[in-house]
């Protein structure tokens, strides 16, 4: 099965600094990848999502880039913030004729420090 | 949309006991996923419908765990009998196209 790696799994960073938190995956039939935040006691939810025909995708200050030959997805945030702190989940799916088997990744703390 | 509903959101119970956690998935979504967060093992999927049929349940930890959905706007994750190991948090999540939107979960407590 798919097997999803997650680095690293605490991240700090100053105010104002960029983030970035890598991801690699085994099963080459993956096909979509998206990004989780889980801030403390609440459920994740999608910040952004990239499938595997495109290599690079931007909302705002978050950026998600993929390389499919070297099995590599990675989450950029700039000029971070605050209430940029939580948990983000990188997952690798593989998403075909309406089913979709997700794996995700262990999770990684980002602390933005003011 | 009120998104996915899961209640109860806390339940402390005890060993041995059954527990029942229950998923109203957004309405229009075709296809339900029951999640389990720890701090050990992160967040694994258990089972997973589509249209109301159980599609892939190889994650189910073992024959304690049983999920129903009788319809499309209803599933059910069952434990029975309850073993402390069983603490987690479990989430439901459903989707229509390629997000999947995870409801608030249910915080579990076995003693």
């Amino acid at each position: 099965g798919e097997n999803v790696e997650q680095h690293p799994s605490t991240l700090s960073v100053q105010e104002g600094d960029s983030a970035v938190i890598k991801c690699t995956y085994s099963d080459s039939a993956s096909n979509y990848f998206p990004w989780y935040k889980q801030e403390l006691g609440k459920r994740p939810q999608l910040i952004i999502d990239i499938r595997s025909n495109v290599g690079e995708k931007k909302d705002q200050r978050i950026a998600v880039t993929l390389n499919k030959t070297a099995k590599h997805f990675s989450l950029h945030i700039t000029e971070t913030q605050p209430e940029d702190s939580a948990v983000y989940f990188c997952a690798a799916s593989i998403d075909s004729g309406g089913y979709q088997k997700v794996t995700f990744g262990t999770g990684t703390k980002l602390q933005v420090i003011p | 949309d009120a998104g996915v509903i899961q209640s109860p959101r806390h339940e402390v119970t005890e060993m041995g006991q059954e527990v029942t956690l229950r998923c109203k998935p957004i309405s229009g979504h075709n296809s339900l996923f029951w999640y389990r967060q720890t701090m050990m093992r992160g967040l694994e999927l258990l089972i997973y419908f589509n249209n109301n049929v159980p599609i892939d349940d190889s994650g189910m930890p073992e024959d304690r765990f049983s999920a129903k959905m009788p319809n499309a706007s209803f599933s059910t994750l069952k434990i029975q009998p309850s073993e402390p190991r069983d603490s987690a948090v479990y989430f439901c999540a459903s989707r229509y196209t390629d997000t999947q939107y995870f409801g608030p979960g249910t915080r579990l407590t076995v003693l």
